[in-house]
Formats: structure tokens, sequence, C-alpha cells
């Protein structure tokens, strides 16, 4: 089983539109979460980083956690023909050292004009 | 906004040659990783690095890899001995104060092995 999926897309709004990211992990020990933002060819962008259950938001993004189904969402409001990208979730267990980032596949979304 | 830089951007080289790939992290973190991305693949973790040691590496990372700290900005990745499958997007990561810290990733050095 793998331990961090999503969809991967792609997944196509029109502008103005909210686009909402899914992923699901399968390991317990994962506390952190995080959603990058990744153009091609380029480094993933931190988005959002969340540790305890229930909603964060930051402008457009809301990040939202269910650890009791193992569920974490990324919604992004107002979309932008610029929030085209592909979207990566990842996860982290609590841990002293190491920060071993395990990522899902990413979820390519396209926003039309 | 402070970001990880890393050099160069690409990068070519023929099989069974050695290749060194350079970070510099945020400058007031501590923590340091490498992570590579084969094409239309997950980014994969390769080592992390904290006080001047290893301190979690990947299957991946055996012992064609190394890495190393060289002065108080740059992070390396040495690869010896390349092969093709070592073809792919590695990115430098840094990240602050806690292990737990959210990272910060360069934009990567595209890799091709010929």
């Amino acid at each position: 089983q793998k331990e961090v999926e999503q969809d991967p897309g792609p997944l196509s709004v029109p502008e103005g539109a909210i686009v909402s990211l899914n992923c699901t992990y399968s390991n317990s020990a994962f506390q952190y979460f995080m959603w990058y933002r990744q153009y091609s060819r380029k480094g993933p962008e931190l988005l959002m980083y969340t540790y305890s259950s229930g909603n964060k938001e930051d402008g457009r993004f809301t990040a939202q956690v269910d650890k009791s189904s193992k569920y974490i969402s990324l919604f992004i409001r107002d979309s932008q023909p610029s929030d085209s990208a592909t979207y990566l979730c990842a996860s982290l267990p609590i841990k002293a050292a190491g920060n071993k980032l395990t990522f899902g596949g990413g979820t390519r979304v396209l926003v039309k004009p | 906004e402070p970001e990880v830089t890393q050099t160069p951007s690409h990068q070519v080289t023929q099989m069974g040659q050695e290749v060194i790939l350079r970070c510099v992290p945020i400058s007031n973190h501590l923590y340091f990783y490498w992570y590579r991305q084969i094409l239309g693949q997950k980014v994969e973790f390769l080592v992390s690095f904290y006080n001047n040691e290893i301190s979690e590496k990947s299957e991946i990372f055996d012992d064609q890899f190394s890495v190393e700290r060289p002065d108080g900005s740059n992070f390396t990745l040495k690869i010896r001995s390349t092969k093709l499958e070592d073809s792919a997007m590695y990115f430098c990561a840094s990240s602050g104060g806690t292990a737990n810290s959210p990272l910060h990733f360069g934009n990567g050095t595209r890799l091709t092995v010929t």
C-alpha cells in the first residue's frame, strides 16, 4: 500500500472556481502535513504546513486535516490561471531528526481563463 | 524572501563519471536534505544531514552517493560513477530550528547521464 496517495488528475476548472484537492495516507505515524505547489521543471514550493486536525487558512488557500480518517485536503478559492501547477501533499512523522518527507504523486491542476 | 539555491541548473555527464551537485541552503537553517524526482515519478527522499553528519538515508543512497558541508554555506551531493538510472531532478532542501520544521526546496539540478 502506498503511504501517501493522490489522484494524478488532471483537474480542470474555470478561472474563479474553487479547486479541491485530496490526499490520503496510511501511516499513523504521520503527524505533520504539507502542501507544495510545483511548476514544470521547478522545485516544490511550500504552500501550507499543518499539524492539528481541523482547518488552516492562508489567503486563498485552506488546508484541512482529518487524522481519524487519514485524509487531508487543500482548497484554493478564486482560482487563477497562475494556479495551474502540480500540487503535492507530503507527510512527516514525529521524529527527533531525519525529517523524511513522504510525498504523494501530485495532482495536476489546470485553471482555464 | 530567503531561498535555497542550486547549481548548476542542468548537468550532462557520461556514464561512469563523477558529478557534484551544489546547494546553498537558507542561511539560518540547521537541517539539510537531498531529494530526487525521476521524470514522471514522485519526489523521493535521499538523505538528511544535521550537525555535520547524516541523520537518515534511504535505500537509494548507496555507496556511490555522498554528502558534504564543506563550509558554512554550501551543501553538496556527490555521485561517483554515475549510471543511466541516476538521470533525474535533484532537489536540495533545508529546514529551520526543529526536525519537524517545514522544508524549503531549491529549483533543482537536472542531471542527465548519457
